[in-house]
């Protein structure tokens, strides 16, 4: 089965362009997560979907940052304007609803350097 | 105040020697779930055991177990006979609820670099 495949895996990028991170998750999986992963701060939740809805994005830093799960099988995160700040590698992860132990299944990543 | 605690930031052991990771956390809830991730090098995110607060018995998977003290609020990884390929950050991680009540995102420690010495 395929996993969570997230695009780019690097993306290199000048501080005020528009960034699009994009996710797609295991097939029949009912949530979907983004989280940023920095030295500082290590992993945080940015916001996280149930059935293509945002439930909670309390963790999404500021305006500059939007997410959208337009169906069950696609998902992006978009920074715009971005800043040198938004360095970080950022993980996509879903789970299915059922199951005794509700792990989380993680893409590989995108990191993301803003010159 | 941090819900999960990993006071190891780096760790060494000797290849074929068993080692433990400490992982404290922090919830007034009575139903949570704890697990472990491993992080490689290549950055991907690997699940490698759960234990749930309700579970009387310590998780075990292969050569990972985990030592649940629940007075304690202590949940560390214990990996036996260590290999070199078990070099990794380590991430310990915490659901507070139970999934049927709503509860799914994971909260996560700051992880301990475990290096595996041959």
């Amino acid at each position: 089965d395929a996993g969570v495949i997230q695009s780019p895996r690097h993306e290199v990028t000048e501080m005020g362009q528009e960034v699009t991170l994009r996710c797609k998750p295991i097939s029949g999986h009912d949530y979907l997560f983004w989280y940023r992963q920095t030295m500082m701060r290590g992993l945080e939740l940015l916001i996280y979907f149930n059935n293509n809805v945002p439930i909670d994005d309390s963790g999404m830093p500021e305006d500059r940052f939007s997410a959208k799960m337009p169906n069950a099988s696609f998902s992006t995160l978009k920074i715009q304007p971005s800043e040198p700040r938004d360095s970080a590698v950022y993980f996509c992860a879903s789970r299915r609803r059922q199951g005794r132990t509700g792990e989380l299944f993680f893409g590989e990543g995108s990191r993301l350097t803003v010159l | 105040a941090q819900k999960i605690t990993q006071t190891q930031p780096g760790m060494f052991v000797q290849e074929k020697e068993a080692v433990t990771l400490d992982c404290t956390y922090d919830t007034s809830d009575q139903s949570y779930g704890l697990f472990w991730y491993k992080q490689p090098s290549s950055g991907e995110m690997i699940f490698l055991i759960y234990q749930g607060s309700y579970d009387e018995q310590n998780a075990t998977e292969g050569r990972y177990s985990l030592n649940f003290q629940k007075a304690r609020k202590s949940a560390n990884l214990v990996i036996s006979a260590s290999q070199l390929g078990d070099s990794a950050m380590y991430f310990c991680a915490m659901r507070e609820g139970s999934p049927g009540a709503g509860s799914y995102q994971l909260t996560f420690g700051k992880g301990t670099k475990l290096s595996v010495i041959p």
